[in-house]
């Protein structure tokens, strides 16, 4: 059973440019949840999804930010006109709805 | 919303017993959950505590009182591969609430 796979591992930027992380959950798993990490600091909630649906975008910036969970296809965290800030470790992590999370390894985005 | 602290460095000496705090403050509370992360890697899931006392898991046990709003991980014997940051983490209202993290604590094993 494959774990969460997030693509691409290492994404490189300019300013201004558009970010698109990639993750697909592990199989069965319909619960999605995105986290940033900055060096030397914890995991910041970003947004849960469940297919098609939002659940919770609370930690989610108001611009340039925007996340989906199609029916089909993996779970999209993109971000428009990226800025020096938001490089970061993006993981994505996964559930069947019980406690238990289960990471990807991650993307690590930086913006030149 | 959900806040939690944690000592942000510990240094322990392989084979020895260290232990690892959080405190936390919640609205509502669905449990506490501890995760591991190497440099470089993914958090990986250690333990669970949606109940008063302690959880054993091999070498790592967790510890909940609710009532003082503290936990703490404990991890025996320990190996130099132990050497990683430790999150604490807990959900609000329910199931369907996000997992929030504190900072973490780095933990270092030396020789």
């Amino acid at each position: 059973n494959a774990g969460v796979m997030q693509n691409p591992r290492h994404l490189v930027r300019r300013r201004g440019q558009e970010a698109r992380l990639r993750c697909s959950p592990m199989k069965g798993h319909s619960h999605v949840y995105w986290y940033r990490q900055l060096p030397e600091e914890g995991l910041k909630f970003m947004v849960y999804l469940q297919k098609e649906n939002i659940i919770d975008e609370s930690g989610m910036p108001k611009e340039r930010f925007s996340a989906e969970f199609p029916k089909e296809g993996p779970s999209i965290l993109r971000i428009q006109q990226v800025v020096r800030g938001d490089s970061a470790a993006y993981f994505c992590a996964s559930s069947s709805g019980q406690l238990t999370l289960y990471f990807g390894p991650g993307t690590r985005l930086t913006v030149l | 919303g959900q806040s939690l602290e944690q000592p942000s460095e510990v240094t322990a000496v392989e084979g020895a017993i260290v232990q690892i705090n959080c405190t936390y403050q919640t609205s509502g509370f669905y449990g506490l959950s501890w995760y591991q992360q190497h440099d470089g890697g993914a958090p990986t899931f250690l333990s669970y505590n949606a109940l008063d006392g302690l959880e054993e898991t091999g070498r790592f046990s967790s510890f909940l009182s609710r009532s003082d709003s503290y936990g703490y991980l404990l991890l025996q014997e320990l190996q130099m591969k132990d050497s990683a940051s430790y999150f604490c983490a807990v959900r609000g209202f329910s199931g369907n609430t996000p997992l929030v993290f504190g900072k973490g604590t780095r933990l270092s094993v030396i020789a």
